[in-house]
């Protein structure tokens, strides 16, 4: 079976430090990555995505994961974080398994807290 | 702003009634996924349709049905509803390239979301 976890219920990071979200997958075969965020009282945000090709993935607002096939991680990181990518942040995994449609399976999220 | 819209943002209902949530895909996407946000459960999928067939259906109780009709938007039915039905209730909409094989059908794009429907059931 597919899985994603998340290992850290929260981070805390000073604004303008760099910052490291970590996931960890469990797939058969090719796995399909992605980051979303959500906001308070909003919906899930596509961030990023992995499919094939170069192991780093650059996304919106300046965020960028790493892929690692042999640790099976896809940590999502920042150079300079800001008070406003405090949110709450999720990794997926596409299940590509016959007849499950392409579903996501999301880890359990990470809650990113930035201090002034 | 995702394209995809969701309707009602808010309900608030007694146990044993029945709801129905509404949403529309983003245009020219032609799958449509529900997934369930619970504090204990997180993001879980219920079901997925593709240009109004069912494709593949995940942990979705009996008495929640859904469809997704010829304009594309998608319903999701939910009935004699409990408390710890209460949720936020998401769809996604995804593009169309994807692997097919026969009846399988497996989408590798990105998904994307509505702003939900929070439902709390009193």
């Amino acid at each position: 079976a597919q899985s994603v976890a998340q290992p850290e219920d929260q981070v805390n990071v000073a604004e303008g430090n760099p910052l490291t979200v970590k996931c960890t997958y469990s797939v058969s075969g090719n796995p399909y990555l992605f980051w979303y965020v959500q906001y308070p009282n909003r919906g899930l945000q596509f961030l990023l995505k992995y499919i094939t090709g170069d192991n780093l993935v650059k996304g919106s607002y300046g965020f960028e994961a790493e892929f690692n096939k042999s640790q099976t991680s896809f940590h999502l990181k920042k150079p300079s974080a800001l008070v406003s990518d405090s949110a709450l942040y999720f990794c997926a995994v596409r299940d590509m398994e016959y007849n499950q449609g392409g579903k996501l399976i999301f880890g359990q999220g990470t809650e990113l807290s930035v201090k002034p | 702003d995702s394209g995809v819209t969701q309707t009602p943002k808010h309900l608030i209902t007694a146990t044993g009634q029945r709801v129905t949530l509404r949403c529309s895909p983003r245009s020219g996407d032609l799958s449509v996924y529900w997934y369930q946000q619970s504090l204990d459960q997180g993001l879980q999928f219920l079901i997925q349709y593709y240009n109004g067939e069912e494709r593949a259906k995940g942990n979705i109780l009996e008495r929640f049905s859904a469809q997704q009709f010829p304009d594309l938007h998608s319903e999701l039915n939910l009935s004699s509803l409990e408390l710890g039905d209460s949720a936020l209730y998401f769809c996604a909409s995804s593009p169309t390239n994807s692997k097919t094989s026969g009846r399988a059908f497996r989408s590798y794009n990105e998904q994307f979301f509505g702003p939900g429907t929070r439902l709390t059931v009193l």
